[in-house]
C-alpha cells in the first residue's frame, strides 16, 4: 500500500440518484479527510475522522451528504438526490497523527458528473 | 475577502527560470503552511510544508513565510518542463486539521 485510494475514479449519474464513494486511507493513518474540488478552485473542506469518529463537518456537507468510516479503516461517502451542482471532484486524504502536524497525503480523487 | 487568496494566473516561463509562487492569507491563528503540487485530473501531492515563519528548502523548492504580512512564496529553482503544474498552497491553524486552500496556480515551464 503506497497511497490513498479511492473509487470509483469516474462516476455519472442522473439528477437525483443516490451515489457513494469509497477511500481506502493509508494503512497507518488514524485520520481522514473528504474534501470537494470544482474547476479552477482549490480543494475545500467537508469533513474528518480520527478513527472511526466524525469530529468535523463543514456547513458544505448538507442534510444530502453523509460519510461514514466503519472500524476506523476505509470510509465512505455518500451523496442522496445528486444535484447538477454535485459535480465536482471528492478528494480523500489521511494522515498520521505525529506531533499534531496536519501533513495530509490525498488519493487521486473521484470525478463525479451529474446530468 | 477569501481567508487564503492565491493568484491563480496562468504563468507561463522558460525552462530554468525561477518561478515565485504565491499567497496572502487573512487569519493570523494560521500556523501551518502547505504547498501542493496537482497535475491535471490528479489528487494533490504535498511538496512541502513551514511551521510559522521562516524558510525551509528542498531540493530544488524553497518555502517562505512571513506572518508579519501573512504571506507564503514557494519559490522553484531551475524550473523543468515537469514542473508544469498547479501549485495549490494550504494553510491551517495549531490543534486544526481543516486546510484551507488558495485556487492555486497554473505554471507551464516551456521547454
Amino acid at each position: 500500500d503506497t497511497g490513498v485510494s479511492q473509487n470509483p475514479r469516474h462516476k455519472i449519474t442522473k439528477r437525483g440518484q443516490n451515489v457513494t464513494f469509497r477511500c481506502d486511507p493509508i494503512s497507518e493513518h488514524n485520520r481522514l479527510y473528504w474534501y470537494r474540488q470544482t474547476l479552477g478552485q482549490g480543494p475545500e473542506f467537508l469533513t474528518y475522522f480520527q478513527n472511526e469518529a466524525q469530529l468535523e463537518k463543514s456547513r458544505l456537507l448538507s442534510d444530502r451528504f453523509s460519510a461514514e468510516r466503519p472500524k476506523g479503516s476505509f470510509s465512505t461517502l455518500e451523496i442522496q438526490r445528486t444535484e447538477q451542482g454535485d459535480s465536482a471532484m471528492y478528494l480523500c486524504a489521511s494522515s498520521y497523527d505525529r506531533d499534531r502536524v496536519p501533513e495530509a497525503f490525498f488519493g487521486q480523487g473521484t470525478r463525479l458528473t451529474v446530468v | 475577502q477569501k481567508e487564503v487568496e492565491q493568484d491563480p494566473g496562468p504563468l507561463s516561463v522558460p525552462e530554468g527560470a525561477i518561478v515565485s509562487l504565491n499567497c496572502t492569507y487573512s487569519n493570523s491563528a494560521f500556523q501551518y503552511f502547505m504547498w501542493y503540487r496537482q497535475y491535471s485530473r490528479k489528487g494533490p501531492e504535498l511538496l512541502m510544508y513551514t511551521y510559522s515563519s521562516g524558510n525551509k528548502e528542498d531540493g530544488r523548492f524553497t518555502a517562505q513565510v512571513d506572518k508579519s504580512s501573512k504571506y507564503i512564496s514557494l519559490f522553484i529553482r531551475d524550473s523543468q518542463p515537469s514542473d508544469s503544474a498547479t501549485y495549490l498552497c494550504a494553510t491551517t491553524g495549531a490543534g486544526s486539521y481543516q486546510l484551507t486552500f488558495g485556487k492555486g496556480t497554473k505554471l507551464s515551464v516551456i521547454p
